[in-house]
This record gives C-alpha cells, structure tokens and sequence, in this order.
C-alpha cells in the first residue's frame, strides 16, 4: 500500500526548533516529489515548498522561503520541515503529500502532524 | 506568482442538488489543475486530476472541467457524505491552492 505517514503532534515553546517528517512507503521515494502544506486553524491550505528526494532539488513558496527547511533523507525514505525558532503563528496542521515528477499533482497525503506553539 | 480565485467560499444546498465551484487562473494554466475534498480532521483527498479526469475510486457524480483559466468542479447530485470543503490547486508554476469552498448542511 502506497502511504506517507507523518510524525506525531508537537508542543513547543516560541523560540524552540523543530524538526516534522513524513516517511512514505509503498513506492519508490526518489522518484515522487514531497510537498508541505501547511493549515492554520479554521483556514484553507497554503503550499510551503517541495522537494524532490532523488537530487534533492528544493523549491520554496515566496512566503515560506526563509521560515522553515525542507531536506530529505532517501536512505530511509523520509522528508522533514523544520524550523529554527517557532513562533506562535506557526501552530497549524501540516501535511505531506506526494507528486509524480512528470505530472507534480498532489495524489496521495499524509495524515497530519499537528504543532501547537505556545509560552 | 499565479493567483487561483475560487467560488463561492460556501453554499449551503440540499441532498440532491447539483452543485458547481469555480475556480479562475490570474493567467493560463492549460490543465495543470487538480480537485481536492476535505472533511474536519482528515487531510485532502483528491477528487479530479488535470481538471477532468476522475480520480480511481471516486464516485462518478464529480466531474471537472476547464482548460487554460477557467475549471468547474460539479457534484451533479449531492449526497450526504459530500457535505465537505473543497479546493482547487494548480501546479503549473509552483503551486497554489485556491481559498475553499464550504458545502454546508442546510
């Protein structure tokens, strides 16, 4: 079964750092971009970047560039998004999902990794 | 950056009615554009792919339709378990998700 399973939730504390993953299965991991999508409470999906695991080739929402990391770690067959230092605008529900590289449409997500950043 | 503008941002119709949302392109996107369903507390599942096509497993009653800036997603006969939020996202030039419509229960 193709999947891409997440971390659990996270509390942090502003200021804190954080590393998320999303490990997919199922497929061949280097051959599918990873995509973060991020979801604040009670608003819609915004895209923050994505990556493609075989070389590692990286792109970043003009609005996320710079706020978060996005790597990948093919050996295991994991993505991460991280953050240097959380701020309480970073509590959200964050999605991975996957996207074949001819086509770069979103088919299959991950269930969520909730982060509540809070003093 | 390309801009999806997407309506209306909530309806409230009754089981069996035909619904339809729209989704418009700040420039042309051919096809590259996909449907998503999303219900409280569970992540997006795709509906349509490359504006038309139906995704395997999804009930026959979504359609889209569309090309260039301008896509449809219609539910021809509403059923209970489609009450839901619903996106657009294009994937031509990087990715952007339009603002969501809300399908709620009248």
């Amino acid at each position: 079964e193709v999947q891409l399973v997440q971390s659990g939730a996270e509390v942090k504390k502003p200021g804190e750092s954080l590393k998320i993953s999303c490990k997919g299965s199922g497929y061949s991991f280097t051959t599918y971009w990873i995509g973060w999508v991020r979801q604040m409470p009670g608003k819609g999906l915004e895209w923050m970047g994505i990556i493609y695991p075989g070389d590692s080739d990286t792109r970043y929402s003009p609005s996320f560039q710079g706020q978060v990391t996005i790597s990948a770690d093919k050996s295991i067959s994991t993505a991460y998004l991280d953050w240097s230092s959380l701020k309480a605008s970073d509590t959200a529900m964050y999605y991975c999902a996957r996207a074949p590289r001819g086509s770069s449409a979103f088919d299959i997500w991950g269930q969520g990794t909730m982060v509540t950043v809070s003093s | 950056d390309i801009q999806m503008t997407q309506s209306p941002s909530s309806l409230s119709p009754s089981v069996g009615d035909r619904v339809t949302i729209t989704c418009r392109a700040s420039q042309g996107i051919r096809n590259d554009l996909g449907w998503y369903q999303q219900k409280p507390g569970k992540a997006p599942k795709r509906l349509i792919y490359a504006a038309s096509n139906l995704q395997s497993g999804v009930p026959s009653r979504f359609s889209g339709s569309g090309s260039g800036t301008e896509f449809t997603l219609t539910i021809s006969s509403l059923q209970p378990e489609d009450f839901a939020t619903y996106y657009c996202l294009q994937h031509n030039s990087l990715y952007t998700f339009g603002q969501g419509t809300k399908l709620e229960i009248k």
